[in-house]
């Protein structure tokens, strides 16, 4: 079945410490994201990704980093220059990339990070 | 103004009542309007979208869009408590972000047996 697999489902890290967290779909989606969700609020998008060696960053992307070398994966690394990286973290994939009438997302299953 | 808005609840309904669930947005291009359900710990999942005014039906669930008034709202007949979790609406927004879809902070529904 395609999908989109994130791993690992649970990370624990130590403050100062860079972490990667592992996206991969099989959808043959062309588009990629990553979002940020803490309790009791909506996604932040972080970066986006519309094609293989191209992203571009999202409305919180300080402290972070992507690359997008192959269409299937999109690793999103928590440097330690993000001041609260304790949060849920969600891959999603678009057929397309977001356009006039917006493709739909499909999200992993997501990695919930805890930074102490 | 946030450019997409929900109440955040939460909101609770009796078993077999109807839960009305509302999101309001700003930005007057968008075309597209999508209804995600997130479960607690869990990721969200795609149930319902909507590109043209008037209602569009699938199984218990009714979403309605309303262009002039910018607002688009799911229906939720013969409530189960299974169908309690947060209700993320998501309008692609196009002032400055490019058609990226923009997410409401959600509103969590309770159904109550």
């Amino acid at each position: 079945d395609g999908g989109i697999t994130q791993s690992p489902k649970y990370l624990f890290r130590k403050e100062g410490q860079n972490v990667t967290l592992s996206c991969e779909q099989n959808l043959n989606h062309d588009a990629m994201y990553w979002y940020r969700q803490d309790p009791g609020q909506g996604l932040r998008l972080i970066y986006y990704s519309q094609i293989v060696n191209d992203f571009q960053k999202g409305d919180i992307a300080e402290g972070y980093s992507v690359s997008r070398e192959k269409k299937e994966s999109f690793p999103l690394t928590v440097t330690s220059a993000q001041k609260n990286p304790t949060a849920f973290y969600l891959c999603a994939s678009s057929a397309t990339a977001q356009g006039f009438v917006g493709s739909p997302l499909h999200f992993g299953n997501g990695t919930r990070l805890t930074v102490t | 103004q946030k450019e997409v808005e929900q109440n955040s609840g939460p909101l609770s309904v009796p078993e077999g009542a109807i839960a009305s669930l509302n999101c309001t947005y700003s930005d007057r291009g968008s075309q597209s309007f999508f209804w995600y359900r997130q479960y607690s710990g869990k990721s969200p999942e795609l149930i319902m979208f909507i590109y043209s005014n008037g209602d569009k039906e699938d199984g218990r669930f009714t979403a309605q869009l309303n262009k002039a008034s910018q607002y688009v709202s799911l229906l939720i007949r013969d409530s189960q408590p299974s169908d309690s979790a947060t209700y993320l609406c998501a309008v692609p927004s196009f002032y400055n972000q490019g058609g990226k879809l923009i997410f409401g902070q959600g509103t969590e529904l309770s159904v109550k047996p």
